[in-house]
């Protein structure tokens, strides 16, 4: 398994205003991800995050409103920019990792980080 | 696009029951991946199915697939209390060129409310 720890697990933020969220693994993992949940709603895949390139974004999504980072093999950040409530939701981030061969890979997701943006 | 449906959206069950929770998927798939969200949580991860036939339990949770109807069930046996939560399958596309790696797309959720 893989145990994963995002920061900070939550904040209140004003609107224009931007937030980091990290999110650090405890094993080395090719690829991370990022979802986020809207209130009360299921997950949807912002972006994916390999060390050593750009981040690749699904439909809806952009660099410049998400900013991702992906310096090593064990950490990742998303930074929300120019904040509106809209945003406010829960981002989680996730690695996939091999557990065995009954199992088969598996994706693993962090704590979350809830969001409040006024 | 892959969509991914969930049913029933809601489901209140008697302890001691039995029951199932459908996942219907429009492509391809490589992976299904059912997870458990307690209110407030983050997703516990429950059960990966890889191919057509697959069948997994875990205590009184037991997950199918049918690749062919594009469809896996979670079969609960006995409800008890503590399995009361939202439960998501999610999919991983067929991952040709190897774009799609890891990208799940989730169902609605099911939030399942086990009472006495």
């Amino acid at each position: 398994s893989a145990v994963i720890s995002q920061k900070p697990s939550r904040d209140i933020c004003q609107r224009g205003t931007s937030l980091t969220i990290q999110c650090q693994v405890d094993s080395q993992v090719t690829m991370m991800f990022w979802y986020r949940q809207q209130p009360g709603q299921s997950l949807t895949l912002i972006a994916t995050a390999n060390q050593g390139s750009e981040a690749t974004y699904e439909s809806g999504f952009v660099i410049d409103k998400f900013p991702i980072s992906r310096p090593n093999l064990t950490f990742s950040t998303l930074t929300v920019s120019n904040m509106s409530p809209e945003d406010s939701s829960i981002y989680l981030c996730s690695v996939e990792v091999v557990i065995g061969w009954y199992w088969g890979d598996t994706q693993y997701f962090g704590p979350g980080t809830r969001l409040t943006v006024l | 696009e892959l969509k991914v449906e969930q049913n029933p959206l809601f489901l209140s069950m008697q302890e001691g029951k039995n029951y199932t929770i459908y996942c219907n998927y429009s492509t391809t798939s490589d992976r299904l991946y059912w997870y458990r969200q307690d209110p407030g949580k983050s997703l516990e991860s429950l059960f990966v199915l890889l191919s057509n036939g697959a069948v997994k339990q875990e205590g009184r949770l037991m997950a199918s697939l049918d690749t062919k109807a594009r469809l896996s069930t979670l079969h609960i046996t006995a409800a008890v209390h503590d399995l009361s939560a939202t439960y998501f399958c999610a999919v991983e596309p067929a991952n040709a060129g190897g774009t799609s790696y890891g990208k799940l797309t989730f169902g609605q959720g099911t939030i399942l409310t086990v009472h006495p």
